[in-house]
C-alpha cells in the first residue's frame, strides 16, 4: 500500500536560515508527489507538485523540492526562512482514483 | 474565481448527537473529496465523488457516517451518532478531474472543526 512518511513532526529554524522538511514515500508505480501548506484555521494550499519530467520542482513562496527515486524522497527546501513561513506542511502522494495520501505533517516554527 | 466553500466553520456537539457539514465545490469541478484531519495527523480520505457517483468510500465508517452529492454539485457529510473520536477537522476538496495527466489539482476549503464532548 502507498504511504508517505514525514521525518520530524516539528522543525524550528531561525529567520534567514535554510528550511529542510523531509518526506519519503513508498509506491509501486511512479508517484505523483505534492507539498501542501496549512496556516492556522485554514485549508490546505498547494506549494508544489512533481508529476513527470524535471526532478527539481519550484513552487510558490520560494520553496522547491527534489524528487529522488533512488532514495524514495521528496524533501522540501527553502534557502532563507521568513517569519511568514511558520505553518504546518504536508507531503502527499496521489493514490488510486486521484485521492491524496498524506504524511502526518511537520510544523515549522521560525524564530526571529 | 470563488474557492471551495464549507459551513459551518466550527461545531460543538455532545456524543450521540448528529451533525451535518456542507460543501460547495468550485464551479465546474466534477470530483469532490471529503477528508478527515485528526489533530496531529495528516488528512485521510473519507469519501470521493465523481459527479453524483461514489468513487471511493472504503475509509468511511458507514455505520455512522453518510454523504451525498445528489445533483453532482454541493455535498453534505453527516455523522449520526457522533463519538468522541470523531473530533477532527473535516476538509472538503474539489478538482476538475480525477484522471492522471488531467488538471487534477485539488483545491481545499477552510474546513469544519468538529468538537465532540
Amino acid at each position: 500500500a502507498q504511504s508517505v512518511t514525514q521525518l520530524g513532526s516539528h522543525v524550528s529554524v531561525s529567520e534567514g536560515a535554510l528550511v529542510l522538511l523531509r518526506c519519503n514515500y513508498s509506491s509501486s508505480v511512479p508517484p505523483y508527489l505534492f507539498w501542501y501548506v496549512q496556516y492556522p484555521n485554514q485549508g490546505l494550499q498547494l506549494l508544489l507538485k512533481y508529476t513527470t519530467g524535471a526532478t527539481l520542482v519550484k513552487g510558490i513562496n520560494g520553496f522547491e523540492a527534489e524528487f529522488k527515486k533512488s532514495e524514495t524522497s521528496f524533501h522540501l527546501t527553502k534557502p532563507s526562512a521568513h517569519m511568514s513561513d511558520a505553518a504546518e506542511y504536508f507531503c502527499a502522494s496521489r493514490g488510486v482514483g486521484g485521492k491524496l495520501i498524506f504524511g502526518q505533517g511537520t510544523e515549522l516554527s521560525v524564530k526571529p | 474565481e470563488a474557492g471551495v466553500a464549507q459551513s459551518p466553520r466550527y461545531k460543538i456537539i455532545e456524543k450521540r448527537q448528529s451533525v451535518a457539514f456542507w460543501c460547495n465545490p468550485i464551479s465546474g469541478h466534477a470530483t469532490l473529496y471529503w477528508y478527515q484531519q485528526i489533530l496531529g495527523q495528516g488528512p485521510k480520505l473519507l469519501i470521493q465523488f465523481q459527479n453524483n457517483g461514489v468513487v471511493d468510500d472504503s475509509q468511511l465508517p458507514k455505520d455512522r457516517f453518510s454523504a451525498e452529492r445528489l445533483k453532482g454539485v454541493d455535498s453534505t457529510l453527516k455523522i449520526q451518532p457522533a463519538k468522541l473520536e470523531d473530533s477532527a477537522v473535516y476538509l472538503c476538496a474539489s478538482s476538475e478531474s480525477l484522471l492522471a495527466g488531467k488538471n487534477n489539482e485539488q483545491f481545499f476549503g477552510p474546513g469544519t472543526r468538529l468538537t465532540v464532548l
